[in-house]
């Protein structure tokens, strides 16, 4: 058990619709950080954020957005959501801003029917 | 963008045998780590090189960094059956986008 807790583990949805999906750190971490996993394209960095503001981007898509509340957990909304958009989504959390050694949750399965 | 290629792509050794994964990149990069992924599940942290380093043990993980070659190695050596997993490199760029990649990993089967 990383410390890392998702919620919820498994979310089926439709083609346009909106979903939030939540992560806990792991108590002290200060950084969060949200992947996408997918046959197709690998694991995927979408973004960073550490200690609540916003650190890093990666090939996160505009109909995606996330934040980090006061008390460090963090929410990644989709929307608008397409076929393309089923994957496996990992959150994982670090002590501090550097990239160094992650602690990733048991991940969110979505699937877009 | 693929940063982290992971070779082979699959790999199926005996138990007792030793496992060799190799990971090439293509920009600078800060350090790079290896994590493990059991079927659909969280990847965990195994070890980070960093880049002025040129190896680093930990256990059973012997990895190799080469700068010069973009290139990094992992070992697993003495393999067990809970060693069959998914194995990714990460690199971690100099740049500010696409801070981190990830390989496409490498599928290690080992046979008891």
């Amino acid at each position: 058990d990383s410390g890392v807790t998702q919620t919820p583990k498994h979310l089926i949805t439709a083609t346009g619709q909106r979903v939030t999906l939540r992560c806990s750190p792991r108590s002290g971490d200060l950084s969060v950080y949200w992947y996408q996993q997918s046959l197709d394209q690998g694991l995927q960095f979408l973004i960073q954020y550490y200690n609540g503001e916003e650190r890093a981007k990666g090939n996160i898509l505009e109909r995606f957005s996330a934040q980090q509340f006061p008390d460090l957990h963090s929410e990644l909304n989709l929307s608008s959501l397409e076929l393309g958009d089923s994957a496996l989504y990992f959150c994982a959390s670090s002590a501090d801003s550097s990239y160094n050694e992650q602690f990733f949750g048991p991940g969110t399965r979505l699937t877009v029917l | 963008s693929q940063q982290g290629e992971e070779d082979p792509q699959a790999l199926s050794i005996q138990e007792g045998e030793n496992a060799t994964m190799n990971c090439s990149y293509k920009t600078s990069i800060n350090n790079l780590q290896w994590y493990r992924q059991n079927s659909g599940r969280g990847l965990v942290h195994l070890i980070l090189i960093r880049s002025n380093e040129r190896e680093k043990h930990s256990g059973r993980l012997r990895v190799t960094l080469d700068t010069s070659k973009k290139s990094s190695s992992l070992l697993i050596t003495a393999s067990r059956a809970a060693d069959t997993a998914s194995y990714f490199c990460a690199t971690e760029q100099k740049t500010s986008y696409d801070k981190v990649i990830f390989g496409p990993g490498t599928s290690l089967s080992v046979i008891p």
